[in-house]
């Protein structure tokens, strides 16, 4: 089994719309992040946690809230989804400050 | 602030040729690590590599092999004998050793390498 989940992997949804996306992690990693990837763009981080109880803004975390359920959750929701929020999101988790392991992705439209 | 340049946004080989990846770091901490990532069509990240700002020693694996200059804040990828399976986008990241705040990503680079 993968050590980094993302669910759903594929979402199409309608503007207005909340949307969450889930991470899970079996890594027993304490930090987990979320990105947004934009062709031509690389990765934008959108948020990072560094345990359950430390939740921080990244560079674009406007129209984004996370939530850290566990050390092993961490979850993106789009509160009204608009179409420029059309984007690759990957979900990330390190050990300290070493590499980061990525989820496999969820591609997300916005009509 | 941390910042990564790779200047090359797309390059493209014949199969069989060496590449190399330029990675430029700007960053004001003393203590700092490097990493290569690799994202091929299928869009998933792949780690390739760590390096610790203390350590310049040059590492080869395999096919790959990455220069550390600590002198010219960079960090360069070279691929020997590209094969077809080697197109992807490469990413080159930073961190603050101490306290990872900041992961930060270049731009990525495009390879493809052309059978």
């Amino acid at each position: 089994d993968a050590d980094v989940t993302q669910t759903p992997r594929n979402r199409i949804t309608k503007t207005g719309k909340r949307i969450m996306l889930e991470c899970s992690q079996t890594k027993g990693h304490d930090r987990m992040y979320w990105y947004r990837q934009d062709p031509g763009l690389g990765l934008r981080l959108i948020y990072y946690s560094f345990d359950v109880k430390d939740i921080n803004k990244g560079e674009i975390s406007d129209g984004y809230s996370v939530s850290r359920q566990a050390q092993a959750k961490f979850s993106l929701s789009l509160e009204s989804a608009i179409p420029n929020q059309t984007a690759l999101y990957f979900c990330a988790t390190s050990a300290g400050a070493y590499e980061q392991y990525f989820g496999p992705g969820t591609r997300l439209t916005v009509t | 602030a941390q910042k990564v340049t790779q200047a090359q946004t797309e390059i493209s080989v014949v199969e069989k040729e060496d590449v190399t990846l330029d990675c430029v770091y700007e960053t004001r901490d003393t203590t700092y690590y490097l990493f290569w990532y690799k994202q091929p069509p299928s869009g998933e990240l792949v780690f390739l590599i760590r390096r610790n700002s203390f350590d310049e020693q040059n590492e080869i694996s395999g096919r790959y092999s990455w220069n550390f200059q600590k002198s010219t804040s960079s960090f360069n990828f070279t691929i020997t004998a590209s094969q077809v399976v080697d197109s992807a986008v490469y990413f080159c990241a930073l961190s603050k050793r101490n306290y990872g705040q900041n992961f930060v990503f270049g731009p990525g680079t495009r390879l493809s390498v052309l059978p």
